[in-house]
């Protein structure tokens, strides 16, 4: 059973360096996802894609952030200028339409961003 | 907007005893609610769902939750906990349209022997 993949699951950076995170969703899914949850906190919306386009953002995806799904299947996020404020979980999920649209989600393990 | 409220950070409780985790959700218009279950070093899996008819929805590995629309409640139930059962539990909300989950601050299940 592929699941949805997250790469690197930890990357430790130093502040001012950009990193990358990958997400390959469940094959058959057009939807895509991308969350944030920092300690104490539950996941907070960044971000989704239906098929390459990005259809929504949110006021928390700072200029510094970019996320792209080029061929409608793996996604990225970039952070550029990290700050430390950025250490946090960041959690992908796929889904199909017709589930998406009843709020069922499927999340990757999550990669773990610390920022020194 | 919605948002969703969960008032216990953590709740303890002996294996074999019942619980009761809280959630409380605000709304201008009707919403989907949903459990989200995260187990040590998991992704966040689906527990259970709300979307309209029965009140009372039945999940996985034994939960239910009931929907209470006077109360703005979607509280989540066990009987009987295991060890296993041990994990984060988020309530969720969303108006559809498959947009977004607004999630709640969490709460950790520690079931203890």
């Amino acid at each position: 059973d592929t699941g949805v993949s997250q790469n690197p699951r930890h990357k430790i950076t130093k502040r001012g360096q950009n990193v990358t995170f990958r997400c390959d969703p469940i094959s058959e899914h057009n939807r895509l996802y991308w969350y944030r949850q920092t300690l104490g906190q539950g996941p907070e919306f960044l971000t989704y894609f239906q098929n390459e386009a990005q259809l929504e953002k949110s006021r928390l995806l700072s200029d510094r952030f970019s996320a792209e799904r080029p061929k409608g299947s793996f996604s990225t996020l970039e952070i550029q200028r990290t700050e430390q404020g950025d250490s946090a979980m960041y959690l992908c999920a796929s889904s199909s339409q017709r589930l998406a649209n009843t709020g069922e989600l499927f999340f990757g393990e999550g990669s773990r961003l610390t920022v020194l | 907007a919605q948002s969703v409220t969960q008032l216990d950070s953590q709740v303890p409780v002996f294996e074999e005893a019942p619980v009761e985790l809280r959630c409380n959700y605000s709304s201008s218009v009707s919403v989907y609610l949903f459990w989200y279950v995260q187990y040590p070093n998991q992704g966040l899996q689906l527990l259970l769902k709300y979307l309209s008819g029965s009140t009372l929805v039945k999940g996985i590995n034994g939960f239910e939750a009931e929907f209470n629309k006077s109360q703005t409640s979607f509280h989540l139930r066990k009987p009987s906990v295991h060890i296993s059962d041990t994990a984060e539990y988020f309530c969720a909300a969303t108006t559809g349209g498959g947009n977004k989950l607004t999630f709640g601050t969490g709460t950790q299940l520690k079931v203890e022997l």
